[in-house]
């Protein structure tokens, strides 16, 4: 069964400073995603991570992916206070599937 | 915006009842797949549909069912509600590609 774990699951942070959120996944998968949640709203697609190695960045955050570790993580340069929310990271079991299990979620929040 | 809508948004339900939850696509997507997600939990796969056929299920009771149509909307049907039914229920859709464009969902609330 594909077990999914992101650590830390909540997350304070002074605006300005840098962190890494830890995502780690328990059987090979072909790729892996990051979502993220404003409070009672949906999920909105950060990034797709496809192979060894890649890394996508989009403004403060980027995204990074080591297969054989089975482990990605999201790193946030310089928070804002608009960087706040829970972001999620997500696997399908194995390729080809949308059938996604995400981790618990990290609930981020910047403080001035 | 993803193009994904679903309704109701909110709903609240008596233990026992039946309800269906309703979600459209965008035009062109055969996959769609329904989440559950729990306050403070992420979500949690409930089945998917391809071309209106169940393709895959998670660790949910049989009553929970679902439909797909031709035209790009789908129906997720949950029976006998129980108070543990009470969650954001979330639908994506998707073509070939990888992305999956997830819906705003529907809250809700069994009492």
């Amino acid at each position: 069964e594909l077990k999914v774990e992101q650590n830390p699951l909540f997350l304070s942070m002074q605006e300005g400073k840098n962190y890494t959120i830890y995502c780690n996944y328990s059987t090979t998968s072909d790729r892996l995603y990051w979502y993220r949640q404003d409070p009672g709203k949906s999920l909105e697609s950060l990034f797709v991570l496809l192979s060894n190695g890649a890394v996508k960045q989009e403004g403060r955050l980027m995204a990074s992916l080591d297969t054989k570790a089975r482990l990605s993580t999201l790193h946030i340069t310089a928070a804002v206070h608009d960087l706040s929310a829970t972001y999620f990271c997500a696997v399908p079991p194995r390729a080809g599937s949308y059938q996604l299990t995400f981790g618990k979620g990290t609930k981020l929040s910047v403080i001035p | 915006e993803t193009g994904v809508t679903q309704s109701p948004t909110h709903l609240i339900k008596t233990r026992g009842q039946q309800v269906t939850l309703r979600c459209s696509s965008q035009s062109g997507h055969n996959t769609v797949s329904w989440y559950q997600q729990a306050l403070g939990q992420g979500p949690q796969f409930i089945f998917q549909y391809y071309r209106e056929e169940e393709n895959g299920r998670g660790n949910f009771p049989p009553r929970f069912s679902g439909l797909q149509f031709p035209n790009y909307s789908s129906e997720l049907n949950v029976n006998a509600l129980e108070l543990d039914d009470s969650a954001l229920y979330l639908c994506a859709s998707s073509d070939t590609g990888l992305e999956q464009y997830f819906g705003p969902g529907t809250r809700l609330t069994v009492t």
